[in-house]
């Protein structure tokens, strides 16, 4: 069956330091993939989308990339700072369906 | 402004009763999605709507229903059938069912049975 594996643990870094945030899938193909940013009570707020062939893709201090071959993508934030605390949510469209599927997310504490 | 309207924020609702969410957007996208979200959980895709007077069940539909009679509107209704329905709820829409095209969310209602 189709899985989007986020580490479910919450990462907690310093200020000023790289938070890297992992997204597995299995059983997916997906031709494109999503990061998406959801502060607690709120709706998620989308980020970043990156193509099946683009290996990297930036947007200030974001940087996402995209491992076709490992099936995974890494979500850098550089130079963190506590304003980045979130949980963030990687994405897929569902094999199939014309629907995003969200992974659980990861927790990201950025400590001042 | 553009954006997506739910309501209520909150609801509260006594067990054995059906209840409505609204979802409103005046994005002009085509797609339209209701998602539930439990507490420490991912979103899990309840129901979606591509175009008018359509719409295909998600992973968990058992026990909700929705309607999709104008573009601008997609609202969800919680039936008594949903045995555990307390959770927050969110609506979301985008211009194009492609994977190439952002979703964007409403603010959620939070639903609590009594």
């Amino acid at each position: 069956s189709q899985k989007i594996e986020q580490n479910s643990e919450a990462l907690n870094i310093q200020e000023g330091k790289t938070a890297t945030l992992t997204c597995n899938y299995t059983n997916y193909s997906p031709a494109y993939l999503q990061w998406y940013r959801q502060d607690p009570g709120r709706g998620p707020v989308f980020l970043l989308l990156i193509r099946e062939n683009e290996k990297e893709k930036r947007k200030e201090r974001l940087k996402v990339t995209f491992d076709t071959t490992l099936k995974q993508s890494l979500f850098h934030i550089t130079a963190s700072q506590p304003a980045d605390s979130a949980t963030y949510l990687c994405a897929l469209d569902g094999t199939g369906r014309r629907a995003l599927t969200f992974g659980s997310g990861t927790r990201l504490q950025v400590q001042p | 402004d553009g954006g997506i309207t739910q309501s209520p924020k909150y609801l509260f609702r006594k067990e054995g009763q059906n209840v409505t969410l609204s979802c409103e957007q005046n994005l002009n996208h085509d797609a339209m999605y209701w998602y539930r979200q439990d507490p420490g959980q991912g979103l899990r895709l309840i129901y979606y709507s591509q175009i008018v007077n359509d719409f295909q069940k998600g992973d968990i539909a058992e026990g909700y229903s929705v309607s999709r009679e104008k573009k601008e509107s997609f609202p969800l209704t919680v039936t008594s059938a949903q045995k555990n329905p307390t959770a927050f709820y969110l609506c979301a829409s985008r211009m194009g069912t492609g994977g190439d095209n952002e979703q964007f969310f409403g603010p959620g209602t939070r639903l609590t049975v009594l």
